[in-house]
């Protein structure tokens, strides 16, 4: 089945800690994005990515880093620079063109706690 | 003018029921309007969409209704179950989906 994969699901981190999630999609799609989502906000850009070894900054990218050296492949890296990590974090991806451009497809997110 | 307008935060409606979400948008540039579900524990899923060329979108028991002019639409979910249960989150978007702009959600609760 095609879909995206995010690992871990849930991971604590000690405060002063980078921790990287990982987000895989076989759906062949060129477009990749990472959501923040806190209760009562609704999902909030960080990075999002239109080609390989190419990526852009959202809306709330300070204290955050990606990388895509694979097409299938968007991991997001929380630094210690990021105030208030602790949140719910979805992968997306999307074609980077046409009808499909604006359909997101999720992963079923990765739940960081800052302890 | 890049925010999407999402209302109620919460809802219960008891099983049979129609429940009723609202948005309102400001930026007439947007020219997709989905909505996404999602469980609890879960990535969102697209559950319909409409462009602004027409009034009405019906999948299932699912239906939008657009107002352009009034740069409002809203989701209307006939003959609830307790399995609707979820958040539903409206989004707005033009060009690609990195200008999707969600709203805050709504808590949906269908009581059995």
């Amino acid at each position: 089945d095609g879909g995206i994969t995010q690992s871990p699901k849930y991971l604590f981190r000690k405060e002063g800690q980078n921790v990287t999630l990982s987000c895989e999609q076989n759906l062949n799609h060129d477009a990749m994005y990472w959501y923040r989502q806190d209760p009562g906000q609704g999902l909030r850009l960080i990075y999002y990515s239109q080609i390989v070894n190419d990526f852009q900054k959202g809306d709330i990218a300070e204290g955050y880093s990606v990388s895509r050296e694979k097409k299938e492949s968007f991991p997001l890296t929380v630094t210690s620079a990021q105030k208030n990590p602790t949140a719910f974090y979805l992968c997306a991806s999307s074609s980077d063109r046409g009808p499909g451009a604006n359909v997101l497809t999720f992963g079923a997110g990765s739940r960081l706690t800052v302890l | 003018q890049q925010q999407v307008k999402q209302s109620p935060q919460s809802l219960i409606v008891q099983k049979g029921g129609i429940p009723i979400i609202n948005c309102a948008y400001e930026n007439t540039a947007f020219d997709y309007f989905p909505w996404y579900q999602q469980f609890p524990g879960k990535g969102p899923a697209l559950l319909i969409a409409i462009r602004p060329d027409v009034s009405e979108k019906k999948e299932g028991r699912f239906t939008i209704s657009f107002n352009k002019s009034a740069k409002q639409f809203s989701l209307h979910i006939m003959d609830s179950q307790p399995g609707d249960s979820a958040t539903y989150f409206c989004a707005a978007a033009w060009g690609g989906g990195f200008k999707t702009i969600f709203g805050a959600g709504t808590r949906l609760f269908v009581k059995a």
